[in-house]
């Protein structure tokens, strides 16, 4: 089956410094995927999604300079944190849609910690 | 905008079975789907069912869906401990991207 690969894991950095997490649709193309963030004991918020060359969506209240999304080929895409602060820390997850099974398509990557610092 | 609810712990012991329920107010609600998320880790789709069905089951799992109240189930039977996790419910309307609940610690106990 399709398979997300995240990375890193886990990632800790200081307060000001960017972080740089990568997801990876393995084996099929992904001309859309979507970058989350889940707070402890809270659902995911859908944080933006990103079109394999062209400008990311981004949802109401995501900063778009805070968080800056790549998504330079048909299977990376990647979400930038920048100048991060300890209020930053969360989960991220990212999900990549398989169009060929476009109804249960979305795979979801292992997630990225971040614990700023 | 949608909402999805679904309560947050469930207890059982290990060999009976789990009910996870969840409501949505998407009245266009093309797909719902049933994640499941283990500790520190992504979101593994466990099932998944088209609006105009009903029901649907595949091994342990069975989804029940009524539509009419807007109201999903995800039932494990013969619970293992294996099965302890965070479910999510979500649904999907004509976008395809789907709006998540905020998730139900199932809890498995000897």
């Amino acid at each position: 089956g399709a398979v997300v690969s995240q990375h890193p894991s886990r990632v800790i950095c200081k307060s000001g410094t960017s972080v740089k997490i990568e997801c990876r649709s393995l084996d099929f193309q992904a001309t859309t995927m979507f970058w989350y963030r889940q707070f402890p004991k809270q659902s995911l918020m859908l944080m933006a999604t990103s079109n394999e060359g062209s400008k990311a969506t981004y949802e109401q209240g995501v900063e778009k300079d805070k968080f800056l999304i790549n998504h330079a080929s048909l299977t990376l895409s990647t979400l930038t944190v920048t100048s991060a602060h300890p209020e930053d820390s969360s989960f991220y997850i990212c999900s990549a849609s398989d169009v060929s099974s476009l109804n249960y398509g979305y795979t979801f990557g292992s997630g990225t910690r971040l614990t700023v610092v | 905008g949608e909402d999805v609810e679904q309560s947050l712990f469930l207890s059982v012991r290990e060999g009976d079975s789990s009910v996870i329920n969840c409501t949505y107010t998407d009245s266009s609600s093309t797909y719902l789907y049933w994640y499941k998320q283990e500790p520190g880790a992504g979101l593994q789709l466990l099932t998944y069912i088209f609006s105009n069905m009903d029901m649907k089951q595949d091994q342990r799992l069975t989804v029940l869906l009524n539509k009419k109240d807007k109201h999903l189930s995800l039932r494990i039977a013969d619970t293992q401990t294996g099965d302890s996790a965070i479910y999510f419910c979500a649904e999907s309307g004509g976008s395809y991207i789907p709006t998540f609940g905020r998730g139900t610690s199932l809890i498995v106990h000897p």
